[in-house]
């Protein structure tokens, strides 16, 4: 079994400063995990993902993510917001070694102030 | 190099009709997925399928929803007898591999609103 926590279903932030969406998982198996963004009435698009090599992705736009197995952890961050991230934003994690379903938090939305 | 298509973008029905709608994967993709978001959720897995086989349905529900990825042609998501709570939004997505390492390229989406 496998499930994903988004912890915040809505984080805002200023033009400029960090952001951070906070996501947990649990998986019985050895878990792949990815971040996808969702602009208004738009598919989705990946952002990065983890899939045993390094802990630290980076991924496009400027985000990155660190796989903290520890903690059960994935964490999305920015160094600095850009009013084009405003989204809504998915954590995903699949069961690496088989096939089929992934499975979604259920979003965060970012808002991004001038 | 076109991606996931999903047709039509926006579906409107009346209670009792059939919804069907397509997803023609990236070209060279084989495993095709299906999911469904209700407002202000994020999504939720239907079914997987691999050329004219079902893989994985254990997200659909067991009664007038079907779905098909023939040998040519598009996959199709069939909706008989829609209800108001079928109202949502679909996502299509293809993987050129099997395993849940591999990246999923999703489609723009069709939202079916039930009348």
């Amino acid at each position: 079994a496998q499930s994903v926590t988004q912890l915040d279903s809505h984080v805002s932030v200023s033009e400029g400063t960090p952001v951070l969406l906070r996501c947990n998982y649990s998986s019985s198996y050895s878990p792949s995990l990815f971040w996808y963004v969702q602009h208004p009435n738009k598919g989705l698009q990946l952002l990065l993902k983890y899939t045993s090599a390094a802990t630290l992705v980076k991924g496009i736009n400027g985000f990155e993510a660190e796989f903290k197995k520890s903690e059960t952890s994935f964490h999305l961050t920015k160094p600095s917001a850009h009013m084009s991230d405003a989204a809504e934003y998915f954590c995903v994690v699949s069961d690496k070694e088989r096939a089929g379903k992934s499975t979604f938090g259920d979003g965060t939305t970012l808002t991004v102030k001038p | 190099n076109a991606g996931v298509m999903q047709n039509p973008r926006h579906l409107v029905r009346r209670r009792g009709q059939e919804a069907r709608l397509r997803c023609s994967p990236v070209k060279g993709h084989s495993h095709v997925y299906w999911y469904r978001q209700l407002p202000e959720e994020g999504l939720k897995f239907m079914v997987y399928l691999q050329k004219e086989n079902i893989i994985d349905e254990s997200g659909m529900p067991k009664e007038r929803f079907s779905a098909e990825f023939p040998k040519e042609g598009p996959s199709i998501l069939r909706i008989q007898q829609v209800v108001r709570g079928d109202s949502a939004a679909y996502f299509c997505a293809s993987s050129l591999r099997q395993g849940g390492n591999n990246e999923q390229f999703f489609g723009p989406g069709t939202r079916l609103t039930v009348l």
